[in-house]
């Protein structure tokens, strides 16, 4: 069974940093784009960040690009999220996904990690 | 950035209703589309990708279609499971961007 588990949420003060953690399984992580999408308290879905199979490429949300840093290793089967600079509109639920290359969609997600940033 | 309208944004229903939800790209997207079902504290579910395609064990009754940056989702008789929210979602350039939600209410 195809499964993505995130790890790592929690309360941050702003200005703050937390490593978001994505552990695959059920599926080869290295033959497949990554990604990481958001969702504040009563509000859509929000992409973040993805990354390339081997890493050699990485986009970003604009909000967020110098902030956070999406990475993987393959050897582990896992996804990270580095977060600094962490400010009240990061407040979400974050999930990792597997990311469809072409075509763009996001399948399966994890169930989810929350993080919070407040003083 | 590609805005995605989405609507309407709630709607009500009964079962075996015919509903229908409308997506429209602020630009052209090719047939990069894609839906997605959502219940309440659990993560999106993918329902229809490439606009058109139906994804594995997605029940029939879920079909997409598409006109030019105008994307339709119809649930073609609404069954008590499939009351949630969903939600489209462009991959035609960075940024993806999702459009607002349709959330289906039980009449």
């Amino acid at each position: 069974e195809v499964q993505l588990v995130e790890s790592g949420g929690g309360l941050v003060q702003p200005g703050g940093s937390l490593r978001l953690s994505c552990a695959a399984s059920g599926f080869t992580l290295s033959t497949y784009w990554m990604s990481w999408v958001r969702q504040a308290p009563g509000k859509g879905p929000e992409w973040v960040a993805n990354i390339k199979q081997d890493g050699s490429e990485k986009y970003y949300l604009e909000s967020v690009k110098g902030r956070f840093t999406i990475s993987r290793d393959n050897t582990k089967n896992s996804l990270y999220l580095q977060m600094s600079s962490l400010r009240a509109e990061d407040t979400a639920v974050y999930y990792c996904a597997r990311y469809g290359n072409p075509g763009g969609w996001f399948d399966p997600w994890g169930q989810g990690t929350l993080v919070t940033v407040s003083s | 950035d590609v805005q995605m309208t989405q609507s309407p944004s709630s709607v009500s229903a009964s079962v075996g209703d015919r509903v229908t939800i409308t997506c429209r790209a602020s630009q052209g997207i090719s047939s990069w589309l894609t839906w997605y079902q959502q219940k309440p504290g659990k993560a999106p579910k993918l329902l229809i990708y490439a606009a058109s395609s139906l994804q594995s064990g997605v029940p029939s009754r879920f079909s997409g279609s598409a006109s030019g940056t105008e994307f339709t989702l119809t649930i073609s008789s609404l069954q008590p499971e499939d009351f949630a929210t969903y939600y489209c979602q462009q991959a035609n350039s960075f940024p993806l961007t999702f459009g607002g939600g349709t959330k289906v209410e039980i009449k």
